[in-house]
Parts: structure tokens; sequence; C-alpha cells
């Protein structure tokens, strides 16, 4: 099946400062890719959609401007925590859907666990 | 109420049960996921479907359209089986919409 990495998988930075994490689809093109956020033991919840080339759609009350999202080629996308702060210490995962493949096809990321002192 | 509900939240079995979980939805779709997600966060897609059954190894989803609902069986449970087991529904778009996710622990 397809596959989907995530770099890094965990990362710890003090308040105030910006964190980059990366989300590859290795073996096919994603023409879109979705990123999630996870509280502990709560479901998914969808933060944006990007689809490559063009601007981040963002879901209600997500801050585009706090949560960059870049989705420059048909194989990587990168999330920005710009400004860091406790709050945003979170679980933060992303799919990626190929082109042709099913609309409702989405194939997952393992995850970056990403705390804030 | 949530647009998808799973039952049970938590479910202890002993290895080589018979498992099953599930997936209830209140809005139409156009097919529904099911997931796993292992301590530590990971998430992989077990199925997607959009009518009857489908099969992989010992897993099994079925799917009933008209009662919006959905089972994950597990056959011959295995305590690496244990788990987050979360249902997703595509409501007609490309979003997913995803339960709270059902808490499995096979016991050795």
């Amino acid at each position: 099946g397809a596959v989907v990495s995530q770099h890094p998988s965990r990362v710890i930075c003090k308040s105030g400062t910006s964190v980059k994490i990366e989300c590859r689809s290795l073996d096919f093109q994603a023409t879109t890719m979705f990123w999630y956020r996870q509280f502990p033991k709560k479901s998914l919840m969808l933060m944006a959609t990007s689809n490559e080339g063009s601007k981040a759609t963002y879901e209600q009350g997500v801050e585009k401007d706090k949560f960059l999202i870049n989705h420059a080629s048909l194989t990587l996308s990168t999330l920005t925590v710009t400004s860091a702060h406790p709050e945003d210490s979170s679980f933060y995962i992303c799919s990626a859907r190929g082109a042709g493949g099913p609309v409702n096809e989405q194939f997952f990321g393992p995850g970056t666990r990403l705390t804030v002192l | 109420k949530n647009e998808v509900e799973q039952s049970p939240q938590n479910l202890t079995a002993q290895e080589g049960e018979f498992i099953t979980i599930n997936c209830s939805y209140s809005v139409g779709i156009s097919a529904l996921h099911w997931l796993q997600q292992h301590p530590g966060g990971g998430i992989v897609s077990l199925f997607m479907l959009s009518s009857g059954k489908k099969k992989h190894g010992r897993l099994i989803a079925t799917i009933n359209i008209q009662e919006k609902h959905s089972s994950l069986h597990i056959t011959a449970s295995h305590p690496r089986d244990s788990a987050v087991y979360i249902c997703a529904v595509s409501p007609r778009r490309e979003k997913l919409t995803f339960g709270t996710g059902t808490r499995l622990t096979i016991i050795p």
C-alpha cells in the first residue's frame, strides 16, 4: 500500500519557538494532504486540507497564521506551528490522497508528538 | 449527538476470542473507513468500504447502508491486536468524520 512518512516523530520545544512538521508521500503523488490534530483519548480533528500548489483550506476555529501549511510539491506538505505555546502540545497526523485514487481514500502518516514546554 | 457512534468504547477479551466492534452513523455517506491506532499513535487504514463485506486475514468488515451500521470483526484475537479501532465516514465529500474509537485489549 501507499506509504506516508512524517518527520520528526517527536519534538520538544520551548514556548515561543516555531516548529515545522513534514509529511511526505513516499511512493505516490499526493494531490491532497490533510492535517489532523488529536488530543489525548480524543478522536482526530481535521485542521486543514491542502492541495498541491494552492492555499490550504482551514477548518473553522483553526488559526491559519498560527498553523502555516505549505504543499509545494506532490510529495511534501509541511505544517509549521508558529510561536508555539503549551496548549499547542498535541499529536499531529497527516494523511494523503493520490492523484487518480478514490476520492475517499486517505493514507495516514505515523504522526508527530509535539510537546511545548 | 455525534455523527459517528462506536460501541463499545472499551473492550477487554481473552486471546482467541471473536471480537466485534460496532459503528453507527447518522448521515448519508459515500464510504466508511476502519482505522487502527496503536499505542504511540500511528494510524493504519484497515478497510474502506461502501457496501457489503471485506475480509483481510483475520479481519472482516461489514456495512449495511440502509441501517447506517458497520461492524469490524476480529477472529482468533491476539495480544498484538490490542489497539484503538476508529470508524470514520465520508459524508459525500472528501473530509472524514471520525468516531471516538474503541480501545481493545487482548489478554494472553
